[in-house]
């Protein structure tokens, strides 16, 4: 069973357009993230949510925003996408703050 | 803003030789986590240390972690080709704001 799927694997859309990328997490987890990486392979945090408390990285976008329909979702939606936004998008799972976290295999996002 | 840096940001050895990278970051953490990323792929959790131990290990993998330097290496032993990937180095403070990673040691075993 995968324990953190993310949904697309690939991801290439027009600027301008909105999109979703869908995480699930099967491992009961308490938290959950999503993290960005560039092309320097770079990681920079974007989101952490828990059931009581939304963290947001102030140098995201407003454009991206985190929906959690339940604690074992944590989805991503981006309005309006721009070239910058291309990248990989990571989403994580963590027990609780202070344990180690399990990844996704990552969506490839590609604006053109 | 960004905590680790590893160093270096490339290491090429040969197979059965081993590989040492180093992390250095600049605030007080909570935790230190290693991570390995395989090319394309997500990232694998290899080991946490906590801020009041100084070393531990993990099969081939030895951890250690000086706070007062605020340092920390990772020694793999015994390389093998499939040890190929990059490494990260990931801090955790007091704050609820997740893991923050370093830039990354890419690592190439040579058969």
């Amino acid at each position: 069973d995968t324990a953190v799927s993310q949904t697309p694997k690939y991801l290439v859309t027009q600027m301008g357009n909105d999109k979703s990328i869908k995480c699930e997490q099967n491992l009961g987890h308490d938290t959950m993230y999503w993290y960005k990486q560039d092309s320097k392979k770079f990681l920079k945090i974007m989101f952490s949510y828990n059931n009581k408390e939304l963290i947001i990285n102030e140098t995201v976008p407003n454009r991206f925003s985190p929906k959690s329909p339940d604690k074992a979702h944590l989805n991503l939606h981006i309005n309006s996408l721009e070239l910058g936004d291309s990248a990989v998008y990571f989403c994580a799972s963590s027990q609780m703050s202070g344990y180690g976290y399990t990844f996704g295999s990552g969506t490839r996002l590609t604006v053109v | 803003s960004q905590q680790g840096e590893e160093d270096p940001q490339a290491l090429s050895i040969q197979e059965g030789e081993n590989a040492t990278m180093n992390c250095s970051y600049k605030t007080s953490i909570n935790n230190l986590q290693w991570y390995r990323q395989n090319s394309g792929r997500g990232l694998v959790h290899l080991i946490l240390i906590r801020s009041n131990e100084r070393e531990k290990h993990s099969g081939r993998l030895r951890v250690t972690l000086d706070t007062s330097k605020k340092s920390s290496s990772l020694l793999i032993t015994a390389s093998r080709a499939a040890d190929t990937a990059s490494y990260f180095c990931a801090t955790l403070g007091g704050g609820a704001d997740g893991l923050t990673f370093g830039k990354g040691t890419h690592l190439i075993i040579q058969p």
